[in-house]
């Protein structure tokens, strides 16, 4: 099973700076990743895929680089509406897995 | 507009069985793979189980192989989770999602909003 390790667990940023988070794989997954947006009591949503591709009606602020085992998901000046929890996944492998999530507070 | 509801979800006893559904709608249901993702209460998200657009295809998690089975019938837009002895590590909101994709990446896309199972004696 491929592990997948989000870094950090909790990101603390002020509204209009710029958020880094972190997903690094156990093995290679090539660009079989996708990143999801969660707010409380809601269900997940698709912000990219492929590694980099932003899904329909993602914002530009949204972001994702990386390949192989090195992934970054970047929201270059964060909105109210963007504190909630990111997770990572990867598509390459069966089972399929996710990041343990990154949770992006209000500083 | 794809839209997916889950239903069946409960308060169950360790060992007894529970069958949740999916219904789908919005999307050609029979050109899609689709999936099972839980979430334990105040935990991250567990990938489940997946079948493919004809159900000839289907994967699991090692957790849930030999008490959990996923079925689709695509006569009526429908996905399936038969949970059997269940255990109170099952407790989570369980969510349907559709397989999406470009022709090289696949990658869940829609998601339903849910159904929470309790196991609890």
């Amino acid at each position: 099973e491929i592990v997948m390790t989000q870094s950090p667990a909790t990101l603390s940023v002020s509204p209009g700076e710029r958020a880094t988070l972190s997903c690094r794989a156990s093995q290679s997954v090539s660009s079989n990743l996708a990143w999801y947006q969660q707010k409380p009591g809601q269900a997940p949503r698709l912000l990219i895929y492929a590694a980099s591709t932003r899904a329909t009606g993602v914002p530009v602020r949204f972001s994702g680089s990386g390949s192989g085992t090195e992934f970054t998901l970047t929201i270059s000046s964060l909105q109210s509406e963007d504190f909630a929890v990111y997770y990572c996944h990867q598509c390459n492998n069966w089972p399929r897995t996710f990041g343990q999530g990154t949770k992006v507070e209000i500083k | 507009q794809v839209h997916l509801v889950e239903s069946g979800g409960g308060v169950v006893q360790p060992g007894r069985s529970l069958r949740l559904s999916c219904a789908a709608s919005g999307f050609t249901f029979r050109n899609y793979g689709m999936h099972w993702v839980r979430q334990a209460p105040g935990k991250g998200l567990e990938w489940v189980a997946f079948i493919s657009y004809d159900g000839s295809d289907r994967e699991y998690v090692d957790s849930v192989k030999g008490r959990l089975t996923i079925s689709r019938d695509n006569s009526k837009n429908t996905l399936s989770l038969q949970t059997n002895s269940l255990r109170v590590e099952d407790t989570a909101v369980y969510y349907c999602a559709r397989e999406g994709g470009d022709g090289t990446h696949y990658y869940p896309d829609y998601w339903g909003q849910g159904t929470l199972v309790t196991v609890s004696s």
